[in-house]
């Protein structure tokens, strides 16, 4: 089985930029969870998308906004970027409610700087 | 609504050493608890998972840890500590399809 894959890895922007994430789901997973780790924090929850709609949203601004696919690949935006975007962005696939044995696989996370 | 307290963020045992991590929960319905690891630069792989099944959970690596519904932790433990095992460790719990995650405890180990 693949795992989650995102890209990129690393990215430079400015404020006031817009940025786009892109994540890979695991083989047989259909929801799809993007969270945000700011520097010596836990994981925070942004939103997920399942069947190609959001499907519970975390305490963050329009601003950030997703789209999946029928792939089930989505896609995380970023637009007016803001210094305290700063972060590591996680996505976690799974199946609905973290069923199965794998429950929520993550992957390697991009690490957004803004400068 | 679901959380997590771990207790320590920071935490340092001697290599052989007991690893004693602790996790507190607090919800409504009974839990799915989650620990994950994060080393460097990377992003969280899962350790062990609780399901209303088993109470005692062993995961990869040689950690495990016990529900105890009674004092409401999930505390990770692991017999001898490694090298390896130096990363940052975090507590989840499942609440409304999203997973919620505690602050997090950086394992050091002393050679």
């Amino acid at each position: 089985e693949t795992g989650v894959t995102q890209s990129p890895t690393h990215l430079i922007k400015t404020r006031g930029q817009q940025v786009t994430l892109r994540c890979s789901s695991q083989s047989g997973h259909n929801t799809v969870s993007w969270y945000q780790q700011a520097l010596g924090q836990g994981p925070q929850f942004i939103f997920q998308y399942y069947r190609e709609e959001e499907n519970g949203r975390g305490n963050f601004p329009p601003r950030f906004s997703g789209l999946q696919f029928p792939n089930y690949s989505s896609e995380l935006n970023v637009n007016a970027l803001e210094l305290d975007d700063s972060a590591l962005y996680l996505c976690a696939s799974s199946l609905p409610g973290g069923q199965g044995n794998y429950g929520y696989t993550f992957g390697s996370g991009t690490r957004l700087t803004v400068v | 609504a679901q959380s997590v307290t771990q207790l320590g963020s920071h935490v340092s045992v001697s290599e052989g050493a007991l690893v004693l991590l602790r996790c507190n929960y607090s919800s409504s319905v009974p839990p799915y608890l989650f620990w994950y690891v994060q080393y460097p630069n990377q992003g969280l792989q899962l350790l062990l998972k609780y399901t209303s099944a088993a109470t005692l959970v062993k995961g990869i690596n040689g950690f495990e840890a016990e529900f105890k519904k009674s004092e409401t932790s999930f505390h990770l433990t692991k017999p001898s500590a490694h090298m390896s095992d130096a990363a940052e460790y975090f507590c989840a719990v499942r609440g409304d399809d999203k997973i919620i995650f505690g602050k997090g405890t950086r394992l050091h180990i002393l050679p």
